[in-house]
């Protein structure tokens, strides 16, 4: 079956290292997109990208890049990590055109201490 | 850019009465207006939708209404059960143009 996943999970880091979340899709969306969940604040978008080599900023994009080499896969890096992005991510993708049913990998919890 | 507002943030019923949530968005341009449910530590799942050019729909014991000209939708559930708890949050889009907005979404419990 056709599935989205991340990796990691979860995952503790320190102020100022580097962090990358993966996210790979096997449905063959050209849309994908990546969401911050916190208490008070639902879902914020952070990046999408409706191509390969297309990546555009989100809501909450400061501190965060993404890259698009392939259809499968839109990995999340946060630069520097600072304790304000502790947060739970979810990476969804969409079929083309963009429209319709957002499907949600399961979220990695990441932790910046 | 598109701005959703979702309310109440919670919501307590006995199961078998009706829950109602709201949202309001800004741009009148949005034309696609999906609802997700996420029970503890899972990921959101739509489970009904509705596109501007219908005012009601329904599927089972949830409908969505929409009123464009008030630029406001609404979540009902009728005859809840216990397995209707979880967050609900409502979006909204330009449909084939802009990402989904999400609202802050809605805690409802179904006490039994």
């Amino acid at each position: 079956d056709a599935e989205i996943t991340q990796s990691p999970r979860h995952k503790i880091t320190e102020t100022g290292r580097q962090v990358t979340l993966a996210c790979h899709q096997t449905w063959n969306h050209n849309n994908m997109f990546w969401y911050r969940q916190d208490l008070g604040h639902g879902l914020r978008l952070i990046h999408y990208s409706y191509g390969v080599h297309d990546t555009n900023k989100g809501e909450v994009s400061d501190g965060y890049s993404v890259s698009r080499s392939n259809t499968e896969d839109l990995p999340l890096t946060l630069e520097s990590a600072a304790s304000s992005q502790t947060s739970v991510y979810f990476c969804a993708s969409m079929g083309y055109p963009p429209g319709g049913e957002l499907f949600f990998g399961e979220g990695s919890r990441l932790t910046v201490l | 850019g598109e701005n959703v507002e979702q309310h109440p943030s919670t919501l307590s019923v006995q199961e078998g009465d009706s829950a109602v949530i709201k949202c309001t968005y800004s741009d009148s341009a949005s034309n696609y207006f999906p609802w997700y449910k996420q029970e503890l530590g899972k990921r959101p799942q739509l489970i009904i939708d509705i596109r501007s050019n219908v005012g009601e729909k329904k599927d089972q014991r949830i409908a969505v209404t929409l009123n464009k000209t008030a630029k406001h939708f609404s979540l009902h559930i009728t005859e809840t059960q216990p397995e209707d708890s979880a967050v609900y949050f409502c979006a909204a889009s330009r449909e084939g143009n802009t990402p989904l907005v999400f609202g802050k979404g809605t805690r409802l419990s179904v006490i039994a």
